[in-house]
């Protein structure tokens, strides 16, 4: 079956500071990979995401590409702020047949940044 | 802009009770989504549908039934709360025309059961 694993949070950051989340995955055929965020009091919302191997989602400055050799997906961003202050949520799904589109998702990384 | 609303932001009930949990979308889209947010696991698919009146079991569907009478709206229901239903449950939607599309979420209930 599906699956994917974040790396351990919590993930406490400065202002400015280089940011990766690692993401891998587990899955039959050719997923299609998200990384969703959920701010704080809020449901989630789509970040970025790749439909096929080797594309990179980019968004608000994160970027992430779809490694099929290493079943990898790791969010990066060069310089985070403290808005970005959320916990992030790695996710696949198989297109097509009868997925209808379901979204396996990962455990959650929740990032903090501090001024 | 697509919007999924749920019925409550908090809820708290009492062991035994039956509970519903109401989720609406405005934006026609046939495929509907419960699943229940845990620290530490992520978020995990209880039931979904693909149309009016069609349901099919997510991972965890024990204790949990769904209702879907129309095409817009989507019902969790908890038969008899426990305890370890406390969580915090999203409804999300996402539309048949293309493969990749997104899901769309609502804002989430926080529901506690005592």
């Amino acid at each position: 079956g599906n699956s994917v694993t974040q790396m351990e949070g919590p993930v406490t950051l400065s202002e400015e500071a280089f940011l990766t989340i690692n993401c891998t995955y587990t899955a039959t055929g050719y997923p299609s990979l998200f990384w969703y965020v959920q701010y704080p009091g809020e449901g989630l919302q789509l970040l970025l995401k790749a439909t096929k191997a080797d594309d990179k989602g980019s968004n608000k400055g994160f970027e992430a590409t779809y490694r099929k050799e290493t079943t990898s997906f790791h969010l990066e961003k060069g310089s985070v702020q403290v808005s970005d202050s959320a916990v992030y949520f790695c996710a696949l799904m198989n297109a097509g047949g009868t997925s209808y589109g379901k979204l396996t998702f990962g455990q959650g990384t929740i990032l903090t940044v501090h001024p | 802009d697509v919007k999924v609303t749920q019925s409550s932001r908090y809820l708290v009930k009492r062991t035994g009770e039956k509970v519903f949990l109401e989720c609406v979308q405005d934006m026609d889209h046939e495929n509907m989504f419960w699943y229940r947010q845990d620290p530490g696991l992520g978020l995990r698919l209880i039931y979904f549908s693909y149309d009016v009146k069609m349901k099919e079991k997510g991972d965890i569907p024990e204790g949990y039934s769904v209702s879907r009478e129309k095409k817009e709206r989507f019902s969790l229901i908890l038969e008899s709360a426990s305890t370890n239903q406390t969580s915090m449950y999203l409804c999300a939607s996402r539309p048949n025309e293309g493969s990749y599309n997104e899901q769309f979420f609502g804002p989430g209930t926080r529901l506690t059961v005592l």
